[in-house]
């Protein structure tokens, strides 16, 4: 059974710090990892998508690195701003199922 | 890209009386949409898998004769919470399979979530 865990669960940092968020996944057989954004009391915002064959993504101040092979996949947070405080969620997109299983999330609160 | 609605983005509704939640793919068709549960402050966790012209199949632990769902066309499905409470009070989120024709290109679109409040 696909488990996926985030580190940290909460982080709290001065603005302009680069940031690193972790998610680990104990099933290597994924088609996909798809880290996420939610802000308080939203629905989900997509930021990055990896498919198994990759090994980064990247979009203006995020670049997030999958390694299937032990189960980890970081994303980075570069220069942060106020408004990058949010929850992260990685889901990992399991071979086989078609399920999505979200990780626990990391609460992000970054200072002005 | 793929976009996926739900409906209604937020409702209130007695103890005892039954809500729909309707998931909408719009640009594409979606043989599989599946249904997650948020509950505050915590992750999101799959409740059923709705699979178009068949019965749904449900997570471990989740009551199907309370979370009714019905995925009668290609591009709709809906989960009606039977006789809510207020423990049933969550974020509710759906997603809509697009199959890849190509081998990793297998993916899911998510819709913004409907809040229901039971009082």
């Amino acid at each position: 059974k696909q488990e996926v865990t985030q580190i940290p669960a909460a982080l709290s940092v001065p603005e302009g710090e680069n940031l690193v968020l972790n998610c680990s996944f104990t099933d290597s057989a994924i088609y996909n990892l798809q880290w996420f954004r939610q802000d308080p009391g939203k629905g989900l915002t997509s930021l990055l998508l990896i498919q198994s064959s990759q090994r980064e993504q990247t979009s203006g101040r995020l670049n997030a690195s999958l390694d299937k092979s032990s189960g980890r996949s970081t994303l980075y947070i570069a220069a942060s701003q106020p408004g990058d405080s949010a929850t992260y969620l990685c889901a990992v997109y399991t071979s086989g199922t078609y399920k999505y299983i979200f990780g626990t999330g990391t609460r992000l609160k970054v200072l002005a | 890209g793929a976009v996926v609605s739900q409906h209604p983005s937020w409702v209130i509704c007695k103890s005892g009386t039954s809500v729909k939640i309707e998931c909408r793919s719009l640009d594409f068709q979606a043989t599989t949409m599946f249904w997650y549960r948020q509950f505050p402050k915590q992750s999101l966790m799959l409740m059923a898998t709705s699979n178009e012209g068949s019965k749904a199949t449900y997570e471990q632990g989740v009551e199907k004769d309370k979370f009714l769902i019905n995925h009668a066309s290609l591009t709709l499905s809906t989960l009606t919470v039977t006789s809510a409470h207020p423990e049933d009070s969550s974020f509710y989120i759906c997603s809509a399979r697009l199959a890849g024709g190509r081998r990793g290109t297998d993916t899911q679109y998510f819709g913004p979530g409907t809040r229901l409040t039971v009082l």
